[in-house]
C-alpha cells in the first residue's frame, strides 16, 4: 500500500510568517489530497494535484507536486490565526492512504 | 446540497458491547469509505462499500463489519469493543466513476471504558 510520510510532525509559526509542510510517498502519486482537520473534527478538502509539476493555490496555500509524482509541498503565506490546525495529505488509489499530519499552531 | 452526514458525533461504550455508526453520503455519491482516526494519527483506512458491497477492506479484523444500502447510506458496526477502539470514526463519500472527489463527514468520536 502506499506510505505517505509527512514533515515536520508539528510546526509552530509566528502570525504573518511563512511555513510549508512536505509529502513524500514511497511510490508514484496518481492523485495528492490535501486536507485540513480541527481537532477531533472532520477533514476539509483544501486542494488535490494529478499531474507532475502541478501547482494550485487558493487564498494564500499553495500546493505543489513535483516532476516525479513522489513529493508535494503545501505552503502557507502570511500564516494566520484560521490556519492552525492538523494538514494531512492523502494519495488517492482505490482508496485514500494518509500520512500521520502535520499540526500547525500559529503564535500571534 | 448536504454533504457527508454522520451519526451520532459522539459515543461512550463499554468493553465487550457492540456499536453501529451511521452515514449518509454526499448527493451524487454512490461510493462510501469507513476510516479509524486514533489520536495524533492519520486515518486509517477499515473498508469500503460500493453496490452494496464490501468492495475493499483495510488491515482491520472482522470485528469491524460494514453495510451499505440501496440509498447509498451506510453503516459501520464493531463487535466486542475494545480500549484500543477509541478513536474518531469517519466516513467519506465519493463517486465510483471519479477517483477523486472524496468528501469526509465530520466523524463519530467512540470512547470505549
Amino acid at each position: 500500500s502506499q506510505e505517505l510520510e509527512q514533515s515536520p510532525q508539528s510546526l509552530i509559526v509566528q502570525e504573518g510568517k511563512n511555513l510549508t509542510i512536505n509529502c513524500t510517498s514511497s511510490k508514484t502519486l496518481y492523485g495528492l489530497y490535501w486536507y485540513k482537520q480541527k481537532y477531533g473534527e472532520g477533514l476539509i478538502f483544501l486542494m488535490m494535484l494529478q499531474k507532475g509539476g502541478e501547482e494550485k493555490s487558493h487564498e494564500k496555500i499553495t500546493a505543489k507536486l513535483d516532476e516525479k509524482k513522489q513529493q508535494s509541498s503545501l505552503h502557507i503565506t502570511a500564516s494566520q490565526p484560521s490556519h492552525a490546525g492538523i494538514y494531512l495529505c492523502g494519495a488517492a488509489d482505490y482508496k485514500l492512504s494518509f500520512g500521520a499530519g502535520t499540526t500547525v499552531t500559529v503564535r500571534a | 446540497d448536504a454533504g457527508v452526514t454522520q451519526s451520532p458525533t459522539h459515543l461512550i461504550k463499554t468493553r465487550g458491547q457492540q456499536v453501529t455508526l451511521r452515514c449518509s453520503p454526499k448527493s451524487g455519491h454512490d461510493t462510501v469509505s469507513w476510516y479509524q482516526q486514533a489520536l495524533g494519527q492519520g486515518p486509517q483506512f477499515i473498508f469500503q462499500y460500493y453496490e452494496e458491497e464490501e468492495r475493499q477492506r483495510g488491515n482491520f479484523p472482522d470485528r469491524f463489519s460494514g453495510h451499505q444500502f440501496p440509498n447509498y447510506s451506510s453503516e459501520l458496526n464493531v463487535n466486542a469493543l475494545l480500549l484500543g477502539d477509541s478513536a474518531l470514526y469517519l466516513c467519506a463519500s465519493h463517486r465510483r466513476t471519479h477517483n477523486y472527489g472524496y468528501t469526509f463527514g465530520s466523524g463519530t468520536r467512540l470512547t470505549v471504558v
